[in-house]
């Protein structure tokens, strides 16, 4: 059954480093997003992506943020200057439509660790 | 503002007994899905509500969407220690880009205790 892939699984990084996080969707998906959990809390929306363009995004989702599909396959999420409030679960999720039935699939997640 | 809530948001129950978990919401939306999530792990879908009055069961929990109250239930039926997880529940909002969004509550922590 085809999933979402994430990696890395956990990643750990000092503050104000840049991170890179992976994801590759669903192959015939069409809509991409991003969640975050903090420890212990709910989950939240980042941002949503489609065809090569930010659909909409959040009031977390600063500059400091940036969503990118390189090469067909693989949609990033770039933290350009890490925060220790950026420690959380990263959930990347993918859709094949975007309206009444786009349920989102998410992949397993990767935990950043900001020191 | 799409706002989600949940509760009880910590729940402790016996084997074998059965309990509700509610969900209400504030502004339309006719798509409501529940999540089930492991320590650590990633979001497990449970059921996708897209109408009115929709039910839907899996096993030892059964969900159901009332859109004009607003009001998805999650249902235990004689829970067992397996059950124990967080429980989302996350309602889709519609975007500019014509995608939606999931807005989710605070979730429910489920104990079952032997």
């Amino acid at each position: 059954e085809p999933e979402v892939t994430q990696t890395p699984s956990h990643q750990v990084t000092q503050m104000g480093q840049e991170v890179i996080l992976r994801c590759v969707p669903i192959s015939n998906h069409l809509y991409f997003y991003w969640y975050r959990q903090i420890l212990g809390q709910k989950v939240e929306f980042l941002v949503s992506f489609y065809n090569n363009e930010i659909s909409e995004k959040s009031e977390i989702f600063d500059d400091q943020f940036s969503v990118e599909r390189p090469d067909g396959s693989n949609f990033t999420l770039k933290i350009r200057s890490t925060k220790l409030e950026d420690s959380a679960m990263y959930f990347c999720a993918s859709s094949l439509l975007g309206g009444e039935v786009g349920e989102q699939f998410f992949g397993p997640g990767t935990r950043l660790t900001v020191l | 503002e799409l706002k989600v809530e949940q509760n009880p948001l910590f729940l402790s129950m016996q084997e074998g007994k059965n309990y509700t978990i509610y969900c209400n919401y504030s502004t339309t939306s006719d798509r409501l899905y529940w999540y089930r999530q492991d320590p650590g792990k990633s979001l497990e879908s449970l059921f996708v509500l897209l109408s009115n009055g929709a039910v839907k069961q899996e096993g030892r929990l059964m969900a159901s969407l009332d859109t004009k109250a607003r009001l998805s239930t999650l249902h235990i039926t004689a829970a067992v220690h397996d059950l124990s997880a967080t429980y989302f529940c996350a309602v889709a909002a519609a975007t500019q880009g014509g995608s939606e969004k999931l807005v989710f509550g605070k979730g429910t922590k489920l104990t079952v205790n032997p």
